[in-house]
């Protein structure tokens, strides 16, 4: 049992390119999440996706898009890579679609934006 | 909009004691709160979820307490070790979302 899975691990990018980032959990939890992580900053959430076939705008989604493949997929994608979107994102999950739920994090991708 | 504030940012104690961690929030309207563990350059492990109808959690030597009418949480850590060295999160949902304060960072001195 993986729990949450991210890939990849470490990405360098120059302005302007795009990418995906990739999240799956297999613990068949209906929500999930994607945060970025920055300095003194806590987690602000991008955007989630409460059950398959729905997505949501979080505090900070501008930038970014975002992909509910299926259950258990969960993709970020950058269109066009800005400095200012160096971070560490995180994929989230949680078993329903409430609030009553214990969250479980993927181990991060860091990302660097030149 | 929901803000999370914990205090203090960072902190060093001796190996053995006793020790508070705290939380706090603007909005009492919430469905959980739930405390995590950070270790440097690692993803957040859970360790807590304090549902709202509930006071406390326990486990082993932590336990965190809820008191939504003041909008407070705290994380107590009892005869601390240097192990529980990382950074504690604590994240509050009113529903689907969840916002998170910026961590307490703690360092146990052996």
């Amino acid at each position: 049992n993986a729990g949450v899975t991210q890939t990849p691990k470490f990405q360098v990018l120059k302005t302007g390119q795009s990418m995906t980032l990739q999240c799956a959990q297999d613990m068949n939890h209906n929500s999930m999440y994607w945060y970025r992580q920055d300095p003194g900053m806590g987690l602000r959430l991008i955007y989630y996706s409460a059950s398959e076939g729905t997505t949501d705008k979080g505090e900070v989604p501008n930038g970014y898009n975002v992909s509910r493949l299926n259950k258990r997929e969960f993709s970020l994608r950058l269109e066009s890579a800005a400095p200012s979107q160096t971070s560490v994102y995180f994929c989230a999950s949680t078993p329903g679609t409430s609030g009553y739920n214990e969250q479980f994090f993927g181990p991060g991708t860091r990302l660097t934006v030149l | 909009k929901q803000e999370v504030t914990q205090i203090p940012a960072a902190l060093s104690v001796p190996e053995g004691e006793n020790l508070v961690l705290n939380c706090s929030f603007t909005d009492s309207a919430i469905y959980n709160l739930q405390w995590f563990r950070q270790d440097p350059g690692k993803g957040l492990t859970s360790l807590l979820l304090i549902q709202s109808s509930q006071r406390e959690q326990t486990s082993g030597r932590l336990n965190a307490s809820l008191d939504k009418s003041s909008g407070r949480s705290t994380l107590y850590i009892a005869a601390s070790q240097p192990g529980d060295s990382a950074t504690y999160l604590c994240a509050v949902s009113p529903f689907n979302k969840f916002y998170f304060g910026s961590g307490t960072k703690l360092n146990v001195k052996p």
